[in-house]
């Protein structure tokens, strides 16, 4: 099973461009999220979608947006990438966007912005 | 808002000891559900236990165990028997339990902790 996969790995932006992070789950979760991932910091929320067909905002939503395209799949975009977006991003999904449902994450985006 | 805390940075054990990460939280919520996650050099997020709120008994998976103090809103992992491999950041976090909270129902996680498992 591939789970949550995350497109691309990698990735290096020079400051104003624009890019979108693919998403996408085969265990055919309703709930998606996405994290950033900082030096000594947790993860933090950036959006999530609790169903297809809706989105909301997390902790850190400013300078990102989300498309739930469909069931499997939940795309974060920078439209002006800026270095403080520098960071780490992980995608995860639950059956249901209540804590009975353990989130599964993906394997993370290392997004690099000059 | 909740708030979770891993105050150590880092801890070194020795193959084949015991040692306990710990983490608090402050929440005002009865019902919740609070987990322990490891994130590997690969970078993998692998969910390692997790522990209901309302049930006293502490959760055990192999290797793995909590003390989970409700009162004192602490909630420590035991890992017994360490190996190379338990080599990762652990990550602490909070989640409410029960229907949809909107913006609450989300993971929010402490900063971690760095453990080396020595040889």
């Amino acid at each position: 099973n591939a789970g949550v996969t995350q497109t691309p790995k990698f990735q290096v932006l020079k400051t104003g461009q624009s890019m979108t992070l693919q998403c996408a789950q085969d265990m055919n979760h309703n709930s998606m999220y996405w994290y950033r991932q900082d030096p000594g910091m947790g993860l933090r929320l950036i959006y999530y979608s609790a169903s297809e067909g809706t989105t909301d905002k997390g902790e850190v939503p400013n300078g990102y947006n989300v498309s739930r395209l469909n069931k499997r799949e939940f795309s974060l975009r920078l439209e002006s990438a800026a270095p403080s977006q520098t960071s780490v991003y992980f995608c995860a999904s639950s059956e249901q966007g209540t804590a009975f449902w353990p989130q599964h994450f993906g394997d993370g985006t290392r997004l690099s912005i000059l | 808002a909740q708030t979770v805390t891993q105050s150590q940075p880092e801890m070194s054990v020795q193959e084949a000891e015991t040692v306990t990460l710990s983490c608090t939280y402050d929440t005002s919520e009865n019902n919740y559900y609070l987990f322990w996650y490891k994130q590997p050099p690969s970078r993998q997020m692998i969910l390692v236990i997790r522990q209901e709120a309302y049930k006293q008994q502490n959760a055990t998976e192999n290797r793995f165990s909590v003390n989970f103090q409700k009162a004192a809103k602490s909630f420590s992992l035991k890992i017994s028997d360490s190996q190379l491999g338990d080599t990762a950041m652990y990550f602490c976090a909070f989640m409410y339990s029960g229907l949809w909270h909107g913006a609450n129902s989300k993971l929010t996680f402490g900063k971690g902790i760095t453990l080396s498992v020595r040889p």
